[in-house]
């Protein structure tokens, strides 16, 4: 089946830039996602990628996209003390009956050290 | 900007007791969700809907139903609350999914369930 990974821990210090990674396996997924979870909340929608792109960038945040590899990387310049946080990857699966679905990573929490 | 409203962020109920988590979306959006969230586990999906009185199973139905009498409306129920039913419980919502893939969800704020 689908499956999405993250590494569950990232610690950078602040002004330093974060590179969360995920790799993912359905090889037709045609968009990918990144949301930030902040504590005590729910998921925020921070950026995507369509799979025809390699790059995408939006202000401090950078996504990577290899496609070969299934591998996803959002990069976040310039970290501040508010962006520590859970950040989960995400990837458009097909569900059957023609209809997708998200299946979404265990998330990496993101501590930033002032 | 998309709404989607839980309509409790903090709830204590009893084992046993019959619990009813709502959640409205304000963006017509034809697709709803329910997730648990628990530690080390991510994102679970309980049931989905497609559509008004449609319903689908997810990954862990087991313990939990589902009712969408209108669009905007998608509530969770727990017959019969037992204490391993303690998690964050998330609300989505998202445009049916087209022939490329799916849609991007917008996450209601959670539910914080505890049985005791």
């Amino acid at each position: 089946g689908e499956d999405v990974e993250q590494s569950l821990f990232l610690s950078v210090r602040e002004g330093d830039s974060s590179v969360i990674n995920c790799t993912y396996t359905d090889s037709s997924s045609t968009y990918l996602y990144w949301y930030k979870q902040e504590p005590g909340a729910g998921l925020q929608l921070l950026t995507y990628i369509f799979s025809n792109m390699d790059m995408k960038q939006d202000q401090r945040l950078t996504v990577l996209l290899n496609k070969k590899d299934k591998h996803l990387s959002l990069r976040i310049a310039d970290t501040q003390t508010g962006d520590s946080a859970i950040y989960f990857c995400a990837e458009s699966t097909y569900s059957g009956a023609g209809s997708y679905q998200l299946t979404f990573g265990k998330g990496t929490k993101l501590s930033v050290i002032p | 900007d998309v709404k989607v409203t839980q309509s409790s962020r903090y709830l204590v109920k009893r084992t046993g007791e019959k619990v009813f988590l709502e959640c409205v979306q304000d963006m017509d959006h034809e697709n709803m969700f329910w997730y648990r969230q628990d530690p080390g586990l991510g994102l679970r999906l309980i049931y989905f809907s497609y559509d008004v009185k449609m319903k689908e199973k997810g990954d862990i139905p087991e313990g939990y139903s589902v009712s969408r009498e209108k669009k905007e409306r998608f509530s969770l129920i727990l017959e019969s609350a037992s204490t391993n039913q303690t998690s964050m419980y998330l609300c989505a919502s998202s445009f049916e999914s087209s022939s490329w893939g799916a849609w991007p969800q917008h996450f209601g704020d959670g539910t914080r369930l505890s049985i005791l």
